[in-house]
């Protein structure tokens, strides 16, 4: 099943603009995934679909200051123009038959 | 499009639960619906998935102790548990799609003697 890799930690200033990086395993380099927030003490919530192209399809609701790109088996989500309530922890998931895997999650604080 | 998970508690070892999920704003038969787990201040883990299909599938962690149904009537989907763990401690999400572009709020279980 695939492995996805994310650094546990970001930190980014308010105002400022923040990459957050979910590494897929080799075998799975060209899977989709998808990036989640959960800001404490809630429940995850989806923020977008991300393909190998680069191509993303966010949620409803989902602000512009995020984005998504690709490069080989590496997904982003870019933040732009950061603000206090993006200090959450993102996730990145993905499938394969009959499986589900999360990445470990990044805690990004907002200075 | 909204769900709401309920049938969460406090459980001795070994005992069993189970949760509900109600769905509004979709048919939860003509998506797929998962249950994911997170510990407290752990990370999230997949559960269990039922397809539009009814085809359910499990994760090797609950496998033989978890089942997942649906009520189409009731636009409810469900997760019984039985033999519960210590290890099984966790807020319990219902998430929709395989990408889970919709969560509930989450129902805690609490395994503890």
């Amino acid at each position: 099943q695939p492995v996805l890799t994310q650094s546990s930690s970001a930190s980014a200033s308010l105002g400022s603009s923040v990459n957050l990086t979910c590494t897929l395993s080799r075998r799975y380099s060209g899977h989709i995934i998808a990036w989640h927030q959960q800001q404490p003490g809630k429940a995850p919530r989806y923020l977008m679909k991300l393909e190998s192209s680069g191509t993303y399809k966010k949620g409803s609701g989902v602000p512009d200051r995020f984005s998504g790109s690709s490069s080989g088996a590496d997904r982003y989500l870019t933040i732009s123009n950061v603000q206090s309530e993006d200090e959450a922890d993102y996730y990145c998931e993905t499938w394969d038959t009959n499986t589900w895997v999360f990445g470990g999650g990044t805690m990004l604080t907002v200075l | 499009v909204q769900l709401v998970e309920s049938g969460g508690g406090l459980i001795q070892p070994g005992g069993s639960l189970r949760l509900s999920c109600a769905a509004s704003g979709f048919s939860v038969s003509s998506n797929d619906m998962s249950w994911v787990r997170q510990a407290p201040g752990k990370g999230l883990e997949w559960v269990s998935v039922m397809y539009t299909s009814g085809s359910p599938f499990y994760a090797d962690s609950v496998k033989g102790r978890f089942t997942i149904s649906r009520d189409i009537s009731k636009n409810t989907l469900y997760l019984q548990m039985n033999s519960l763990r210590t290890e099984d401690t966790a807020m319990y999400y219902c998430a929709r799609e395989v990408e889970f572009d919709y969560w509930g709020q989450g129902a805690l279980v609490t395994v503890s003697s």
